[in-house]
């Protein structure tokens, strides 16, 4: 069974304070990894796919990285709009489905 | 191209009572699926469906049905709502297979509350 653990659960930075979030991951063949955020009362909304571990990807202050068993997703210099909660999901080689994690709330503090 | 459209948006129903949440895409994508979010258990897939006329069960089936009858829509349906059935349910679709495994689109969500 497939399985995604985020750490941590919540996170309160200063703005400008550079951080990372952590998705632990088991599955038996991985198709793709996804990082998601969701706002308050709205639907997840994607970031980032990564494939195969050393892969990364880039988009403004974030930077997902993968290896074989986790990815971090980090924040530089974060922002208050970056305030949200982050998922990550896993999709198995094996069928459709996406795994999720329970997600860490970011919370920057102007 | 509105993407991923979820109705209502808030149902409150009492126990017992029926109800179907409806979900449209025009994307044209072939995978549909409805989650449900709780606080602390993240996303778990209810049911999906890989196209028109073909749907399984995902984690926590029990107490809902689903359909596809057309690429567009696929409504969920509760049969006899119970109070652990609260919770916000969100549809998803994207392409069927695009080699790596292509990032669902999401719909805003419906949230749901039984008394």
């Amino acid at each position: 069974e497939d399985q995604v653990t985020q750490s941590p659960e919540a996170l309160r930075l200063q703005e400008g304070e550079s951080s990372s979030l952590n998705c632990s991951y088991t599955v038996s063949g991985l198709r793709g990894l996804f990082w998601y955020r969701q706002d308050p009362g709205k639907g997840p909304e994607f970031l980032f796919t990564l494939y195969s571990a050393g892969e990364e990807k880039e988009k403004e202050r974030l930077k997902a990285t993968l290896t074989k068993k986790e990815s971090f997703l980090h924040i530089t210099a974060p922002k208050p709009e970056d305030s949200a909660t982050y998922l990550c999901a896993v999709c198995n080689f094996g069928n459709e489905k996406l795994t999720f994690g329970t997600g860490t709330r970011l919370t920057i503090i102007p | 191209n509105a993407g991923v459209t979820q109705t209502p948006k808030f149902q409150v129903l009492k126990t017992g009572q029926s109800m179907t949440l409806q979900c449209a895409q025009d994307m044209n994508h072939e995978y549909m699926s409805w989650y449900r979010q709780d606080p602390g258990m993240g996303l778990r897939l209810i049911h999906y469906s890989v196209g028109a006329g073909i749907t399984d069960q995902g984690e926590v089936p029990n107490g809902y049905n689903v359909s596809r009858s057309t690429t567009e829509d696929f409504p969920l349906r509760l049969l006899s709502a119970a109070p652990s059935q609260t919770s916000v349910y969100f549809c998803a679709s994207r392409p069927r297979d695009r080699g790596g495994g292509p990032e669902a689109f999401f719909g805003q969500g419906t949230r749901l509350t039984v008394v």
